[in-house]
């Protein structure tokens, strides 16, 4: 168990809806990051967040949005949502800001869109 | 921008036998570089890492070198476990990027008893 916990565990939805995935950090980290893992484009890195700023972004659609809130938990919102969003999603976080940490990760939300 | 090329699998090795992951990166700074290992039904989950040039990470049996003139951090182990089978990605942190990660493909291992 890496202390990061994501809800919810399965996701069933329909083109053109939209959904929020959630994401607790490990206690005392910071930094949390999110992360999409498809079968053709492999792990893709979206969005950092550290102390509720964000750090650094990464290939993010313009239909997806996140935010790190005081308690610093995340959230991930999904809108207008296509079937090719069908992924996993991953949240990490780390202590620091991000060079050099270790990442710890969720178990994943696995979003699926008919 | 930065990449990380890893070799293709899936690899599969009888139980014992040596292992070798090859990965090649390209990055505009100094970047910290990991392998982490994914479990089926898991997430990721850190193997080992190295921040600078000629550090060696290891874990489990595991080991990678860092190796600056050649732009690589292989994965190696001298003996795989059945218990080793698992999806394994090399990944960098880029310190002149806000630490922005970057991760390979993936390859699979499976090693038959």
């Amino acid at each position: 168990d890496s202390g990061v916990t994501q809800t919810p565990k399965h996701l069933i939805t329909a083109t053109g809806q939209r959904v929020t995935l959630r994401c607790s950090p490990r206690s005392g980290d910071l930094s949390v990051y999110w992360y999409q893992q498809s079968l053709d484009q492999g792990l893709q890195f979206l969005i950092q967040y550290y102390n509720g700023e964000e750090r650094a972004k990464g290939n993010i659609l313009e239909r997806f949005s996140a935010q790190q809130f005081p308690d610093l938990h995340s959230e991930l919102n999904l809108s207008s949502l296509e079937l090719g969003d069908s992924a996993l999603y991953f949240c990490a976080s780390s202590v620091g800001p991000g060079q050099g940490d270790e990442q710890f990760f969720g178990p994943g939300t696995r979003l699926t869109v008919l | 921008g930065d990449s990380v090329t890893q070799m293709e699998g899936p690899v599969t090795l009888s139980e014992e036998a040596f292992l070798t992951i090859n990965c090649t990166y390209t990055a505009t700074g100094y970047p910290s570089l990991f392998w982490y290992v994914q479990y089926p039904g898991e997430g990721l989950q850190l193997l080992l890492k190295a921040t600078k040039a000629d550090d060696k990470g290891s874990n489990k049996g595991f080991e990678a070198t860092y190796r600056k003139e050649t732009t690589s951090f292989h994965l190696e182990k001298g003996s795989v476990q059945v218990s080793d089978s698992a999806v394994y990605f090399c990944a960098l942190s880029d310190r002149t990027n806000a630490g922005k990660s970057t991760f390979g493909d993936g390859t699979t291992l499976t090693v038959k008893p």
